[in-house]
């Protein structure tokens, strides 16, 4: 199994609809992160949670929201999708010593 | 302040050539230099990273150069091969991992 699991792995959904992405890792990590890929723009974070009482903005969180439901589970919700929310969302976890990321396998979103 | 610049944009290189992409970052406080490599439908991975008190890291055929005073730094990439296609981000870190900033990526392609 992927350290970093991320589903669905491709979702297409109707401008206006609420969606859920869901992240869970076994890294046994404390902190998490979403993570937003476009063409051209590198990734750029959405939120990022430190443990399960801690969840923070980064620098492109309008549109979404997020939830730690556990050590192990990061969530990301749009809830009314738009058609510039298209993009490839990654999940990701980091032991915050050792500052290198685990990235998940990402998950395709198109708005239509 | 908080930009980290990548270029070039896409790389192409003969199989046993030098592959070059290079970073600039502005804010002094960033602690921790990381690069990653992305295949395909696959999230990045954390490949090789720097701190600020070495001017030089090298794992394998890959060697991450740090110039401090120019605030630059820069991933070479000896005896190329096919296999080493994929896109490639710096990165530059601070706060332990909390806030990292990506450059916008380096498609490379090496021709067999």
């Amino acid at each position: 199994d992927a350290d970093v699991t991320q589903t669905p792995r491709n979702r297409i959904t109707k401008t206006g609809k609420r969606i859920m992405l869901e992240c869970s890792q076994t890294k046994g990590h404390d902190r998490m992160y979403w993570y937003r890929q476009d063409p051209g723009l590198g990734l750029r974070l959405i939120y990022y949670s430190f443990d399960v009482k801690d969840i923070n903005k980064g620098e492109i969180s309008d549109g979404y929201s997020v939830s730690r439901q556990a050590q192990a589970k990061f969530s990301l919700s749009l809830e009314s999708a738009i058609p510039n929310q298209t993009a490839l969302y990654f999940c990701a976890t980091s032991d915050g010593e050792f500052y290198g990321y685990t990235f998940g396998s990402g998950t395709r979103l198109t708005v239509v | 302040q908080q930009q980290v610049k990548q270029s070039p944009q896409s790389l192409i290189v003969q199989k046993g050539g030098i592959s070059i992409i290079n970073c600039a970052y502005e804010n002094t406080a960033f602690d921790y230099f990381p690069w990653y490599q992305q295949f395909p439908g696959k999230g990045p991975a954390l490949l090789i990273a720097i701190r600020p008190d070495v001017s030089e890291k090298k794992e394998g055929r890959f060697t991450i150069s740090f110039n401090k005073s120019a605030k630059q730094f820069s991933l070479h990439i000896m005896d190329s091969q096919p296999g080493d296609s994929a896109t490639y981000f710096c990165a530059a870190s601070m706060g332990g991992g909390f806030k990292t900033i990506f450059g916008a990526g380096t498609r490379l392609f090496v021709k067999a």
